[in-house]
């Protein structure tokens, strides 16, 4: 894994719109991925995952859809609320990383009521 | 899911000392991991926790920096030696509950270490 920079990308919405972060992968091989959420002083929070061999998945209130061409994955998330706002992160894993997760650099997500 | 608990939470440390962080799970687990993530950065994995055997160490990471034990499929501990500044971090433990490829792998709170 890497850990990329000091300054994260930021998304700044408005409570009830829907969010749409993006993530680049670069890792040809990986064929599992998740998302995850951390909010401030706690432990990522997994949200949702997605297998290479499907290119969208709905959970509750969030989406993520996978691009294995152009290596690129996103989260939506429907009628953010000002609870949503946090880090997130996409992961990655496959090839030779048996289990291991690769992090993408992270997002903050900033919610206004 | 699982409940995972980590010990310390946080702590501040002199330069030189080690601190031991404990990584408790409610039910036994495939896999455990263990992550570094430096102030307002991503995660970078350190090592894979095996039990009954010694650590996996991804590039970069060393048994004598970060010793590493697991004595059964509920418990790890990762001790963070001769510590400097750079050690600053939040240290997390994961798990993986069933192992393989496509299973979830869920988190800690996380120690938050300040090396003075």
């Amino acid at each position: 894994g890497e850990s990329v920079g000091l300054h994260l990308p930021t998304l700044s919405v408005q409570e009830g719109d829907n969010s749409i972060i993006n993530c680049a992968y670069s890792n040809s091989a990986s064929d599992y991925f998740i998302w995850y959420k951390q909010e401030s002083g706690k432990g990522p929070q997994f949200i949702i995952d997605i297998r290479s061999n499907m290119d969208k998945r709905q959970g509750q209130r969030v989406t993520v859809l996978l691009n294995k061409t152009v290596k690129h994955l996103s989260l939506q998330i429907a009628a953010t609320q000002p609870g949503d706002s946090a880090v997130y992160f996409c992961a990655e894993s496959g090839g030779t990383s048996y289990g291991k997760l690769t992090f993408g650099q992270g997002t903050i997500l900033t919610v206004h009521p | 899911s699982a409940v995972i608990s980590q010990k310390p939470s946080r702590d501040i440390c002199q330069r030189g000392t080690s601190l031991t962080i404990q990584c408790q799970v409610d039910s036994q687990v495939t896999m455990m991991f263990w992550y570094r993530q430096q102030p307002g950065q991503s995660l970078t994995l350190i090592a894979t926790a095996n039990q009954g055997s010694e650590a996996t160490y991804e590039s970069g990471f060393v048994i004598d920096k970060f010793p590493i034990s697991r004595p059964n499929l509920t418990f790890s501990t990762l001790t963070v030696s001769n510590m400097s500044p750079e050690d600053s971090s939040i240290y997390l433990c994961s798990v993986s509950l069933a192992g393989g490829l496509y299973n979830e792998q869920f988190f800690g709170p996380g120690t938050r270490l300040t090396v003075l």
